[in-house]
């Protein structure tokens, strides 16, 4: 596609259940970024792609989080047994070869998560 | 841990002046630098970038100064518009980092007509 595309683009759930996020990113974008944003805060790194493999998973807050990616395409954030402290906006980027033209590091509009 | 970090939070100007936005750095590592325009329900948006080589850096309307030696980052918006209020963010990429991005606070700039 044209963009970044995330969804849904606004998640309301219960604590406690498992919610899942979606980002598509630009079609041939090799790498794919997953980042959190608090409500006037910056952005917090999560997990970085490169193809299907997952070489920086630093920045997964617990166990209750995990990401996959499937076809060098479309990845999953899943976040199990949810907490009010999960609330936030969560953003997806994608870009061409790492290493090269971070210009290229595109962001979706996000999926905002309310934890209720 | 190293982090980027934002002196205002809250910048207000008056259309057609011009704007300053600072960062301060604090990983003497990173090696490229970026700001962002988040305008409100959208993801950031790429302004301006500059590797360290370098320490000013033109576009159009806009300009990114680095200053290495006090680790500062600075964003000039000439003539401001009201279509440039947002939050901005600079962002620091370390060498080998696989492109992951280290992002600061933000700062609101408002503009009053």
């Amino acid at each position: 596609g044209a963009g970044v595309s995330q969804s849904p683009s606004n998640k309301v759930t219960e604590k406690g259940k498992d919610v899942e996020l979606r980002c598509d990113p630009i079609s041939g974008h090799t790498a794919l970024y997953w980042y959190r944003q608090r409500l006037g805060q910056g952005l917090e790194f999560l997990i970085y792609f490169q193809g299907n493999s997952a070489p920086d998973k630093s920045g997964l807050p617990s166990d209750r989080f995990s990401a996959e990616r499937t076809g060098e395409s479309v990845s999953t954030l899943t976040i199990q047994r949810t907490q009010q402290e999960d609330s936030a906006v969560y953003l997806c980027a994608s870009s061409s070869v790492p290493g090269q033209d971070l210009y290229g590091y595109t962001f979706g509009s996000g999926t905002r998560l309310t934890v209720v | 841990g190293e982090s980027v970090g934002l002196h205002l939070p809250t910048l207000s100007v008056q259309e057609g002046d011009n704007s300053i936005i600072n960062c301060a750095y604090s990983n003497s590592a990173s090696d490229y630098f970026i700001w962002y325009k988040q305008e409100s329900g959208k993801g950031p948006q790429f302004i301006i970038d500059i590797r360290s080589n370098m320490d000013k850096r033109q576009g159009q309307r806009v300009t990114v100064l680095l200053n290495k030696t006090v680790k500062h980052l600075s964003l000039q918006i000439a003539a401001t518009q009201p279509g440039d209020s947002a939050v901005y963010f600079c962002a620091e990429n370390m060498a080998g980092g696989g492109n992951k991005l280290t992002f600061g606070t933000g700062t609101q700039l408002k503009v009053e007509l």
